[in-house]
């Protein structure tokens, strides 16, 4: 099992452009979530999908959407970067809503200029 | 709301040492605590977890006991190795979603 996956890496960014952050999982998992991590800030939720058909916003959605594409997939878009969106933004998973067990992606290292 | 309180970094060790991280929390209910490391250049990693009072997680010589009486979910470790090198995130857990992230405490273990 390849766990949870996230395309790209690493990405540049000008300023008003828009991109799409891509992420899967393997395990059949229900609860799917979007973090940005930020120096001195832990991470913070960005928005989450309880389940295959339904998404609902986080702590920091502004500027920002998603997509729950199907059971695997969850993407997130944005759609006019900002240089306040420079970060690292993780993907996550887990099985059962409600249990808070998290599996994580690599990570996506976005930098916006 | 919910809070996580973990203790400022970094904690630079010396091998064999002995590491406690500090984490207190504040929340309403009955929440699950975890403890979570993040390599270099990696993603957050589950370490050990707790799930009611009392409860201690273990794992790779990692422990932490759930202390309801004083909101404490401190992460001890006897020896400390180089590849214990990483981020510490202390994660409180309230139901529903609600997730609480710590900070993070950077542990840095020299030979």
């Amino acid at each position: 099992n390849a766990g949870v996956t996230q395309t790209p890496k690493f990405q540049v960014l000008k300023t008003g452009q828009s991109m799409t952050l891509q992420c899967a999982q393997d395990m059949n998992h229900n609860s799917m979530y979007w973090y940005r991590q930020d120096p001195g800030m832990g991470l913070r939720l960005i928005y989450y999908s309880a389940s295959e058909g339904t998404t609902d916003k986080g702590e920091v959605p502004n500027g920002y959407n998603v997509s729950r594409l199907n059971k695997r997939e969850f993407s997130l878009r944005l759609e006019s970067a900002a240089p306040s969106q420079t970060s690292v933004y993780f993907c996550a998973s887990s099985e059962v809503r409600g249990r808070g067990e998290q599996y994580f992606g690599p990570g996506t290292r976005l930098t916006v200029t | 709301g919910n809070s996580v309180t973990q203790m400022e970094g970094p904690v630079t060790l010396s091998e064999e040492a002995f590491l406690t991280i500090n984490c207190t929390y504040t929340a309403t209910g009955y929440p699950s605590l975890f403890w979570y490391v993040q390599y270099p250049g990696e993603g957050l990693q589950l370490l050990l977890k707790a799930t009611k009072a009392d409860d201690k997680g273990s794992n790779k010589g990692f422990e932490a006991t759930y202390r309801k009486e004083t909101t404490s979910f401190h992460l001890e470790k006897g020896s400390v190795q180089v590849s214990d090198s990483a981020v510490y995130f202390c994660v409180l857990f309230g139901g529903y979603q609600k997730v609480t992230f710590g900070t993070g405490t950077k542990l840095q273990v020299i030979p």
